[in-house]
């Protein structure tokens, strides 16, 4: 079955530090993988996602990820942690148990980041 | 261009009431996710549907919820005899066919039985 792991609850980062939010997954075949963002109260947000090409993806608010096919794993990534990037994270696998021909994601627990000033 | 649009943004139901959410996905996506956000469990996936079908409900408890996804009209989620264990953020997302595309998702409604 497929799945994803955020192992990490809770991550603590200064303003203007660099900051890593960690996720790996496991997949039966190639995976899709995606990274939202939630804040208060809020719906989820696409930030970005990995179909296939480049092993670095860029994505919106200068975050980025980076896919390790070795590692299994989809870190996301940003040089320079804001105040504001202080939300709820979320990564996702698309569910590959219908041949491809499903949209369904399944996502992690999610990992709080919380970016001090 | 409106995206996913859910309503009731908030709903309070006694135990034993029914609660119905809504959702509108966006316009040209055809097809539409529930999933469920309890605290310190993240996001649970409950079912995904296209118009008049039903494709996955592995998610959804076997009984009291139910789903649908008319071809005229918004989603539908339905809880009957609702406990206070249903007590949660309900979220809805839409995508377009397309196997590779991510979700939009609502904003969310909020269910608290007392």
């Amino acid at each position: 079955a497929q799945s994803v792991a955020q192992p990490e609850d809770q991550v603590n980062v200064a303003e203007g530090n660099p900051l890593t939010v960690k996720c790996t997954y496991s997949v039966s075949g190639n995976p899709y993988l995606f990274w939202y963002v939630q804040y208060p109260n809020r719906g989820l947000q696409f930030l970005l996602k990995y179909i296939t090409g480049d092993n670095l993806v860029k994505g919106s608010y200068g975050f980025e990820a980076e896919f390790n096919k070795s590692q299994t794993s989809f870190h996301l990534k940003k040089p320079s942690a804001l105040v504001s990037d202080s939300a709820l994270y979320f990564c996702a696998v698309r569910d590959l148990n219908y041949g491809g021909a499903t949209n369904k994601l399944i996502f992690g627990t999610g990992t709080l980041l919380a970016v001090q000033p | 261009n409106a995206g996913v649009m859910q309503n009731p943004r908030h709903l309070v139901r006694r135990r034993g009431q029914e609660a119905r959410l809504r959702c509108s996905p966006m316009k040209g996506h055809s097809h539409v996710y529930w999933y469920r956000q309890l605290p310190e469990e993240g996001l649970k996936f409950m079912v995904y549907l296209q118009k008049e079908n039903i494709i996955d409900e592995s998610g959804m408890p076997k009984e009291r919820f139910s789903a649908e996804f008319p071809k005229e009209g918004p989603s539908i989620l339905r809880i009957q005899q609702v406990v206070r264990g249903d007590s949660a953020a309900y979220f809805c997302a839409s995508s377009p066919g397309a196997a590779n595309y991510g979700y939009t998702f609502g904003s969310g409604t909020r269910l608290t039985v007392v």
